[in-house]
């Protein structure tokens, strides 16, 4: 079946420094969403991305969309405390999602 | 947040006792989820429904079994609880937002099988 694979597992910065999860699949991917979760609570949607090379932005966070679709990336500059909490991609087919396994961000103050 | 309860909040149980989650939406959406969520692994689909009565499996679906009687209320049980089986649970439901479907979950249920 559909598989997404995301890295980093996890990653410690110091506020203040850039951070950046990847997701990666073996096959062409319809479309990428991104969720995140603080600790303690559930996962929130963040953005989707469906074309190819695409790239959003949402004020530090930039999410971009791979030109063959079959990777994304999502990049915080200058990282806050208030960013911490894992991050998970996924990728949509019909109505169901498959979740990478999520980066857990943890920033140092 | 979708009108999404999830209860209970908290459950310890042994093993081998019979478990039901049940998840509650206020706002009449046709789909919904159930995930369990390890370290390591991410969320994980249990099985889903498109409609009342109407379920289908999800990739870890084994050990658990469904019901939507109604379209507010999606309860998953777990007929003989195994250890294995401890984990976080969450509901979500599926809305339509322009050309996206997001997923909107729950507040989570924390599952311990002792």
């Amino acid at each position: 079946g559909q598989q997404v694979m995301q890295i980093p597992q996890y990653q410690h910065v110091q506020e203040g420094e850039d951070f950046t999860t990847y997701c990666n699949s073996s096959t062409t991917l319809s479309n990428i969403q991104w969720y995140k979760q603080r600790p303690g609570g559930h996962p929130v949607f963040l953005i989707q991305l469906v074309k190819s090379g695409e790239v959003k932005k949402q004020k530090r966070l930039t999410f971009q969309f791979g030109e063959a679709k079959k990777n994304s990336s999502l990049h915080i500059t200058a990282t806050q405390t208030t960013d911490v909490g894992t991050y998970f991609c996924a990728s949509g087919y019909g109505n169901k999602l498959v979740f990478g396994a999520g980066t857990i961000l943890r920033v140092k103050s | 947040d979708a009108g999404i309860t999830q209860s209970p909040r908290h459950k310890v149980t042994e093993t081998g006792t019979p478990v039901t989650l049940r998840c509650h939406q206020t706002e009449n959406h046709r789909y919904m989820y159930w995930y369990r969520q390890d370290p390591g692994h991410g969320l994980r689909l249990i099985h889903y429904s498109y409609g009342v009565k109407d379920t289908d499996k999800g990739e870890v679906s084994d050990g658990y079994s469904v019901s939507r009687s109604k379209t507010e209320d999606f309860l998953l049980t777990l007929e003989s609880a195994t250890s294995s089986q401890t984990s976080v649970y969450f509901c979500a439901i599926s809305e339509r937002q322009g050309s996206t479907d997001t997923q909107y979950f729950g507040p989570g249920t924390r599952l311990t099988v002792l």
